[in-house]
C-alpha cells in the first residue's frame, strides 16, 4: 500500500511548467523526513531524480525542482520536454506503518 | 560506474522459493555509507520497498512479508542475494536491486536510492 499520494497523471505542451505533488503525513513527510522524487520511464530502470527534498544528483538538468512544506512535497518541471515524458514516484521515509520506505502512488506525466 | 545487475528465474510455481542474485560493481558491499535494498513493482502498480541489508550486515524487512523474505550478502562476490519463500501469483512483479545512500540531516538519517538495477521481471503461474 502506498501511503504517498500523488495525482494519477498531469500534462503540458513542450516549454511549460508542470507541478507534481506528493501527499504525506504526520509519520512521514510532516515528521522532517526527507523526499526524495524518481523518474521511470517504460522498460528502463528508475533513476534518482531529486534527494533530499531539492538537490539534483549530477547530470540531472535544472529544470528539475523539488521542495518540501508541511506534510506534502512537490517536483516541478519547467521547460517541459518530450523526453521528460515518464511515471514519477516520490519517496519518504514512515514511522508508523511496518514499511521503512514508503513511495508515492505515481504519477504519469504527458508531454502534449 | 556504478552497476547492479539481477539475476534468476523469470517464471515461478506457486509456493516454490524465489532466490534473486544482484551483482554490483563500482562500489563495495562493505563501505560505509552504501547498503542495498530490494524494490519491487507489480504490473501496473507503484513500487514497494522489501528489503534493505546495511554495511554493517544489519537487515531490515518489509514487515507484511517479513516470515518469507532474507536478504544476505557476499562481499567476496560482490553479490546480494534476496529469497522469497512460498510465492504466490500476487508476487509476479519486476524486482529491482538498488545502491542505497544515506545522509544526515540533523534530525534523522535520510536513506534514499541512488543507483538501479534494470530489473528482473518473475512470473508466478503453474
Amino acid at each position: 500500500q502506498s501511503v504517498l499520494t500523488q495525482p494519477p497523471s498531469v500534462s503540458g505542451a513542450p516549454g511549460q511548467r508542470v507541478t507534481i505533488s506528493c501527499t504525506g503525513s504526520s509519520s512521514n513527510i510532516g515528521a522532517g523526513y526527507d523526499v526524495h522524487w524518481y523518474q521511470h520511464l517504460p522498460g528502463t530502470a528508475p533513476k534518482l531524480l531529486i534527494y533530499g527534498n531539492n538537490n539534483r544528483p549530477s547530470g540531472v538538468p535544472d529544470r528539475f525542482s523539488g521542495s518540501k512544506s508541511g506534510t506534502s512535497a512537490s517536483l516541478a518541471i519547467t521547460g517541459l520536454q518530450a523526453e521528460d515524458e515518464a511515471e514519477y514516484y516520490c519517496q519518504s521515509y514512515d514511522s508508523s506503518v511496518n514499511v521503512l520506505y514508503v513511495f508515492g502512488t505515481g504519477t504519469k506525466v504527458t508531454v502534449l | 560506474q556504478v552497476t547492479l545487475k539481477e539475476s534468476g528465474p523469470v517464471l515461478v510455481r506457486p509456493t516454490e522459493t524465489l532466490t534473486l542474485t544482484c551483482t554490483v560493481s563500482g562500489f563495495s558491499l562493505n563501505d560505509g555509507k552504501m547498503d542495498v535494498s530490494w524494490i519491487r513493482q507489480p504490473p501496473g502498480k507503484a513500487l514497494e520497498w522489501l528489503a534493505h541489508i546495511f554495511s554493517n550486515d544489519e537487515e531490515s524487512y518489509r514487515t507484511s512479508l517479513k516470515t518469507r523474505l532474507t536478504i544476505s550478502k557476499d562481499i567476496s562476490k560482490s553479490q546480494v542475494v534476496l529469497t522469497l519463500t512460498n510465492m504466490d501469483p500476487a508476487d509476479t512483479a519486476t524486482y529491482y536491486c538498488v545502491r542505497t545512500a544515506y545522509y544526515d540531516s540533523g534530525t534523522y538519517y535520510n536513506y534514499y536510492f541512488d543507483y538501479w538495477g534494470q530489473g528482473t521481471l518473475v512470473t508466478v503461474s503453474s
